[in-house]
């Protein structure tokens, strides 16, 4: 079954204390990406990567790390996390072929909450 | 500025009737791309229509129609005989130019949508 993986779903930190959100995909997807969804603010890019070692940011990047070294992973860092980053995290992947160009496929959201 | 402005915060509907969700978006490209994704109270993104802006039919799938105004930069959800699994979050989102430039889309801030029996 083609699908995205973020682990963990639900995570409950404290601040400073370092975080990694993975995210893996098995469709073989040259992009893949981090989101972040608040209320009243849909969802905004977080980083970005267009193929393994491409990395690049997107429009909210401050507190975040990324890396691709696989193909199939693209795990999410949170070095010092603060409060500000309590949010509903997604991973997407997709490719520049297909019939809807641009679609993302998501995985199932990570909810981050930073005490 | 926004660049996809999604009005409705929430909406109701009755139960098999008709609703349209709306959204607006903005953009000097001549080439892009429009969505709609449904999300459920449990939290995953479910992708339902597309609408490239060289089409020149408006996008259809199943119960869902894309209403698409070129000219107003409209791009609105109809969603036809409503169904009280349809009760969920929408977002617009719009790709700008011909590629998807590492999987960016620019997303509304959604509208919730609650149908009644």
């Amino acid at each position: 079954e083609a699908q995205v993986t973020q682990n963990p779903r639900y995570l409950i930190t404290v601040t400073g204390k370092k975080l990694t959100v993975t995210c893996s995909q098995n469709m073989n997807h040259e992009y893949m990406s981090w989101y972040r969804q608040d209320p009243g603010l849909g969802l905004r890019q977080i980083y970005y990567s267009m193929n393994v070692e491409v990395t690049d940011k997107g429009d909210v990047p401050e507190g975040y790390k990324v890396s691709r070294k696989e193909k199939r992973n693209f795990p999410l860092i949170l070095e010092s996390p603060s409060p500000n980053q309590t949010s509903l995290y997604f991973c997407a992947s997709s490719s520049p072929t297909g019939p809807w160009p641009g679609e993302l496929f998501f995985g199932e959201g990570s909810r981050l909450t930073v005490l | 500025a926004q660049k996809i402005t999604q009005t409705q915060p929430g909406m109701f509907v009755q139960e098999k009737e008709a609703v349209t969700l709306d959204c607006t978006y903005d953009t000097s490209d001549q080439s892009y791309g429009l969505f709609w994704y449904k999300q459920p109270s449990s939290g995953e993104m479910i992708f339902l229509i597309y609408q490239g802006s060289y089409d020149e039919q408006n996008a259809t799938e199943g119960r869902y129609s894309l209403n698409f105004q070129k000219a107003r930069k409209s791009a609105n959800l109809v969603i036809s005989a409503s169904q009280l699994g349809d009760s969920a979050m929408y977002f617009c989102a719009m790709r700008e130019g011909l590629e998807n430039q590492g999987g960016k889309l620019i997303f509304g801030q959604g509208t919730e949508l609650s149908v009644k029996p």
